[in-house]
């Protein structure tokens, strides 16, 4: 099946450092790509859009000069959160998209990035 | 617009009884609905999806689910718990008028009692 691969899976950083998350379609093309952040007990919140080549589209209330998304091939996206505060600490979940044949529209999900600053 | 409301935060059964996860979707648009599984500080896994084909759409690990237009349910059962059952269960609807963008439910965070 279709895998996502998101690195690392746990990063600790100090107040003011940017951190970069990684993610990759290993087996499939993803025009889009999706990342999400998940409080602890809570659902998903999808924070932005990535479509390769184009600038991300935000969700309202995630500023996108503190999230940056880059998503410069068909297999890999990148988040990274500048000047890291504590309140970005969470659980950080990306997912990418097959826009092919009866996958179409399934989201394939990595297994997050924990991130704690502090 | 889409929602999704699943109608219990916890479910606990015993290992070897079934289990039922409700869900009820609201949307303006027919509706693909999927139900994923994260365990924990892991990403989600998908169990199964229905996309306006058969309305009893079977999963993975013994998963099945039945979409009901009347009821606008799209509940998940399995005859059988087992252990490694136990996770977070999240129901998800999407719809080509607002770009397939997945709306999640709050989760349903199933215990199996051995």
């Amino acid at each position: 099946g279709a895998v996502v691969s998101q690195h690392p899976s746990w990063v600790i950083c100090k107040s003011g450092t940017s951190v970069k998350i990684e993610c990759r379609s290993l087996d499939f093309q993803a025009t889009t790509m999706f990342w999400y952040r998940q409080f602890p007990k809570q659902s998903l919140m999808l924070m932005a859009t990535s479509n390769e080549g184009s600038k991300a589209t935000y969700e309202q209330g995630v500023e996108k000069d503190k999230f940056l998304i880059n998503h410069a091939s068909l297999t890999l996206s990148t988040l990274t959160v500048t000047s890291a505060h504590p309140e970005d600490s969470s659980f950080y979940i990306c997912s990418a998209r097959d826009s092919w044949g009866v996958a179409k529209n399934i989201q394939y999900f990595g297994a997050g990035t924990r991130l704690s600053v502090l | 617009a889409q929602s999704v409301t699943q109608l219990d935060s916890h479910v606990s059964v015993s290992e070897g009884t079934p289990v039922l996860l409700r869900c009820n979707y609201s949307s303006s648009y027919s509706p693909s609905l999927f139900w994923y599984v994260q365990h924990p500080n892991k990403g989600l896994q998908l169990l199964l999806k229905y996309t306006s084909a058969a309305t009893l759409v079977k999963g993975i690990n013994g998963f099945e689910a039945e979409f009901k237009k009347s009821e606008t349910s799209f509940h998940l059962t399995k005859p059988s718990a087992h252990m490694s059952d136990a996770a977070e269960y999240f129901c998800v609807v999407s719809a080509p008028n607002t770009g397939n963008q997945f709306y999640f439910g709050t989760g349903t965070s199933l215990t199996v009692i051995p």
